[in-house]
């Protein structure tokens, strides 16, 4: 079974506006991870963040973790068309060394 | 430097037939990972192979094995193919046993 969910399944959002996807959990993490997949390819990295930290930046792009409730979101600010994509949580559970993924948000962002 | 590369980028196979995809990971990369990924869902963890050893595998029959070679290149053959097994697979590979996976672009198998 998956071990994270994301929320919402779909978001469309005009350029400019800023797109929130959340993602939650069932086990004791590691890490939490965020990745992007343009339409039928394979997937990028965004962003890491440790079981120890709450929040993390990269360029427009904001990570919080909450690991009482299992919770993770990512902010992209300042959306563009180009930010179209599927994005992905990834958990790196404890004693397990994988990598588990979410379900996935489809993010359109219409210029 | 060259990233993780997969062969063939598609495929096409009829049910019953056996179909072997290949994967070469970032140099240095000991790690290789294998998900499937139906179309327009998440992506389902396969096997992980490590120094040459299957470490860990998915929820998967037996039908989907593997191996990791010297190299570290990986193979993930799939025996028996039902219409169910089309997808996209992707292989990725770190150097570690933590932080972030490198993906390939895939191979999309169909089975008709």
């Amino acid at each position: 079974s998956q071990q994270g969910e994301e929320d919402p399944q779909a978001l469309s959002i005009q350029e400019g506006e800023n797109a929130t996807m959340n993602c939650s959990y069932k086990t004791s993490i590691n890490n939490l991870q965020w990745y992007r997949q343009n339409s039928g390819r394979g997937l990028v990295h965004l962003i890491l963040i440790r079981s120890n930290e709450r929040e993390k930046h990269s360029g427009r792009l904001r990570v919080t973790l909450d690991t009482s409730k299992k919770s993770s979101s990512l902010l992209i600010t300042a959306s563009r068309a180009a930010d179209t994509a599927s994005y992905f949580c990834a958990t790196d559970p404890y004693n397990t060394d994988k990598l588990i993924f979410g379900t996935g948000t489809r993010l359109q962002v219409f210029p | 430097e060259a990233g993780v590369t997969q062969s063939p980028t598609h495929l096409i196979k009829t049910r019953g037939q056996q179909a072997t995809l290949r994967c070469s990971p970032i140099s240095g990369h000991t790690s290789v990972y294998w998900y499937q990924q139906a179309l327009g869902l998440g992506l389902q963890f396969l096997l992980w192979y490590d120094e040459g050893e299957e470490r860990n595998r998915g929820n998967f029959p037996p039908r989907f094995s593997g191996r990791q070679f010297p190299n570290y290149s990986s193979e993930l053959n799939v025996n028996a193919l039902e219409l169910e097994d089309s997808a996209l697979y992707l292989c990725a590979s770190r150097p570690t046993r933590s932080g972030e996976l490198f993906f390939g672009e895939g191979s999309r198998l169909t089975v008709l």
